[in-house]
């Protein structure tokens, strides 16, 4: 089945305590992102990749890190967390920009 | 600035009411309008894609429409399994991609 998975779907955590979200896709895309939702903000763009070792900042890059080392996955790093950073979290896919993006289920971050 | 702007932020309809939801951007070099679904703690589901004024696309109930400055979300005696909220994406300059803040719809049984 074409997917997008993110682990762990939930991550409570405290300020200061590195954290790696993961992101997977199994369709060959060229394309993947990350986002943030936030209530009364919506999606907002962190980071994006368009093949491997080519990474750049979206909207939001502040206190987030990632990294394309193969073409399936793009962890999210946030390398000390503080609690403006609980989020809805998505990861998402697409063949090549301007297409179609597939968005993972989410993961839920709480820093406390 | 680019902005994508969605209203209204909530609509409540009766089964069977047809409405339309909005999507203005403002936006420098478009390269495509998204529509998506999202219902409660899930991941956005892919709806529609435009890429020059005067496109329509349709699926069952929905149609949408794009011009120079905004794209229609038009719902056609819509049921309560349409219930979710809907979001407007543009991709822009090459990479790049704004959503709107989405409309949240209720369709009353």
């Amino acid at each position: 089945e074409a997917q997008v998975t993110q682990n762990p779907r939930y991550l409570i955590t405290v300020t200061g305590k590195k954290l790696t979200v993961t992101c997977s896709q199994n369709m060959n895309h060229e394309y993947m992102s990350w986002y943030r939702q936030d209530p009364g903000l919506g999606l907002r763009q962190i980071y994006y990749s368009m093949n491997v070792e080519v990474t750049d900042k979206g909207d939001v890059p502040e206190g987030y890190k990632v990294s394309r080392k193969e073409k399936r996955n793009f962890p999210l790093i946030l390398e000390s967390p503080s609690p403006n950073q609980t989020s809805l979290y998505f990861c998402a896919s697409s063949p090549l920009p301007w297409d179609t993006q597939y968005f993972g289920p989410g993961t839920r971050l709480t820093v406390l | 600035e680019d902005q994508v702007t969605q209203s209204p932020e909530a609509l409540r309809l009766q089964e069977g009411e047809s409405s339309s939801l909005n999507c203005s951007y403002t936006v420098s070099g478009l390269r495509g309008l998204f529509w998506y679904r999202q219902d409660p703690g899930k991941g956005p589901e892919f709806l529609f894609t435009l890429y020059s004024a005067g496109e329509e696309k349709e699926k069952e109930r929905l149609k949408a429409t794009l011009t120079k400055k905004e794209s229609f979300l038009h719902i056609t005696a819509p049921k309560p399994e349409d219930s979710a909220t809907y979001l407007c994406a543009v991709w822009r300059g090459y990479q790049k991609v704004t959503f709107g803040t989405g409309t949240k719809l209720q369709v009353i049984p």
